[in-house]
């Protein structure tokens, strides 16, 4: 079965530094580019970009280039979204989502980790 | 980067009713469209892929069609499960745009 598990909910404050994970299981790893999604509260989904575990090849959507950083540890089936630094505008939910082979639509999605910024 | 108008917005409709949702992409995608049903608290789920081929397990009530810029998701008979909210999704490029969604709601 294949399956996405995020880390856990987060409370940070701002210019605080912080990485969340995303651990994949049930399927070659290596072999999906995986995606990150945000969604801020009570608002849509928002592509943020994707990585390619086998070579970290990694696409960003313009409005989050140089936002974040989206790596992978392929030895240990997991990715990663970090912040150098923090903003209350970086409340949100985010979810990690696998792309399919088959078209590279999202076929699955992590259950989200909720991330809160407040001084 | 390419642009998903999707509508309406918000839908009221009530059960066994017919509801159609459309997405425009701002340029052409092929068929490079898929759509999700996202219930509050959840992960989106997908329905739709390759804009029109059902996903294993959804149920034969939705179905969708367009190529190019013109997309529509339909449910042919709303059930009370379907009360959620839909987004388009193109997967064209690597930006992967998503449509700003459209609440189904009970009348």
């Amino acid at each position: 079965e294949v399956q996405l598990v995020q880390s856990g909910a987060e409370v940070k404050k701002p210019g605080e530094l912080l990485k969340i994970s995303c651990k994949g299981s049930g399927y070659t790893f290596t072999s999906h580019w995986i995606g990150w999604v945000r969604q801020m509260p009570g608002k849509g989904l928002e592509w943020m970009g994707v990585i390619y575990p086998d070579d970290s090849d990694t696409r960003y959507s313009p409005s989050f280039q140089g936002q974040v950083t989206i790596s992978v540890d392929k030895s240990i089936s997991t990715a990663y979204l970090q912040w150098n630094s923090l903003k209350a505008s970086d409340s949100a939910m985010y979810y990690c989502a696998r792309r399919s082979r088959n078209g590279y639509h999202i076929d699955y999605w992590g259950q989200g980790t909720l991330v809160t910024v407040s001084s | 980067d390419i642009q998903m108008t999707q509508s309406p917005s918000t839908l009221s409709a009530s059960v066994g009713d017919r509801v159609t949702i459309t997405c425009r992409a701002s340029q052409s995608i092929s068929s490079w469209l898929a759509w999700y049903q996202q219930k509050p608290g959840k992960a989106p789920k997908l329905l739709i892929y390759k804009a029109s081929s059902l996903e294993s397990g959804v149920p034969s009530r939705f179905s969708a069609s367009g190529s190019g810029t013109e997309f529509s998701l339909t449910i042919s008979s709303l059930q009370p499960d379907d009360f959620a909210t839909y987004y388009c999704h193109q997967y064209n490029s690597y930006s992967g745009t998503f449509g700003q969604g459209t609440k189904v709601e009970i009348k």
